[in-house]
């Protein structure tokens, strides 16, 4: 059950897009489409922004995306905002029947 | 919807704790629930989950052996019966909903100290 791998930290300007990627194994990202994204500001409990891959829940703004290719999936936020500040999470489904979160990345808006 | 855990605090390496998260504002016998950890300044670990009327949990490598899930229906109430605690464990523990679809729901976080 190893983590899956993130980039420690990402940044952007207001209005630019950024990607956080996600790689797994063919045990997790690879091999099943539950992959979901979350957002965590500091001292808050997180909340989901992508699920199954790339769909946004209810209230979610368009400017979130996701993707997968092999075993990597993203998360692509474009026309950064001051608000989009946070620690973003990914997560998959584990062939063991167990989840596996990413071990986080801090985005930071320039 | 409100997720409120309890029953965290300190405890000595080798001690236990249960932890509850009473759930309120939706149908808590329909939903998979899960524990997830954070220690301080770390990311979010998954540790467990449990289906909805209880027959199925699994649990991260790190505690298996030595936590055990469990839910209450009647009762709207998750469970995390911790055992066998070590230092490594201190976090604040999340009870959240299902993490695969929306609504997802998570409680205000509960924490625990592993501590002499």
């Amino acid at each position: 059950q190893s983590a899956l791998t993130q980039p420690a930290s990402v940044s952007g300007s207001p209005g630019h897009s950024i990607t956080i990627s996600c790689t797994g194994t063919s045990s997790d990202v690879g091999g099943y489409n539950s992959v979901s994204w979350f957002q965590q500001h500091p001292g808050k409990a997180p909340k989901l922004m992508i699920y199954e891959v790339n769909n946004r829940p209810s209230g979610i703004s368009n400017r979130f995306s996701g993707s997968k290719s092999g075993n990597t999936a993203s998360l692509t936020i474009s026309g950064l905002q001051a608000e989009d500040e946070a620690d973003y999470y990914c997560t998959s489904f584990t062939r063991s029947s167990t989840w596996v979160f990413g071990g986080g990345t801090r985005l930071t808006v320039l | 919807v409100h997720l409120v855990e309890s029953g965290g605090g300190l405890v000595q390496p080798g001690g236990s704790l249960r932890l509850s998260c009473a759930a309120s504002g939706f149908t808590f016998s329909t939903y998979w629930m899960n524990w997830v950890r954070q220690a301080p300044g770390k990311g979010l670990v998954w540790v467990s989950h449990i289906n909805q009327d209880g027959t199925n949990t699994n649990y991260a490598d790190s505690v298996k052996g030595r936590f055990t899930i469990s839910r209450d229906n009647a009762k709207n109430t998750l469970y995390l019966q911790m055992n066998s605690l070590r230092i490594e464990d201190t976090a604040v523990y999340y009870c959240a909903s299902d993490l695969r679809i929306p609504p997802d729901y998570w409680g205000q976080g509960a924490l625990v100290t592993v501590s002499s």
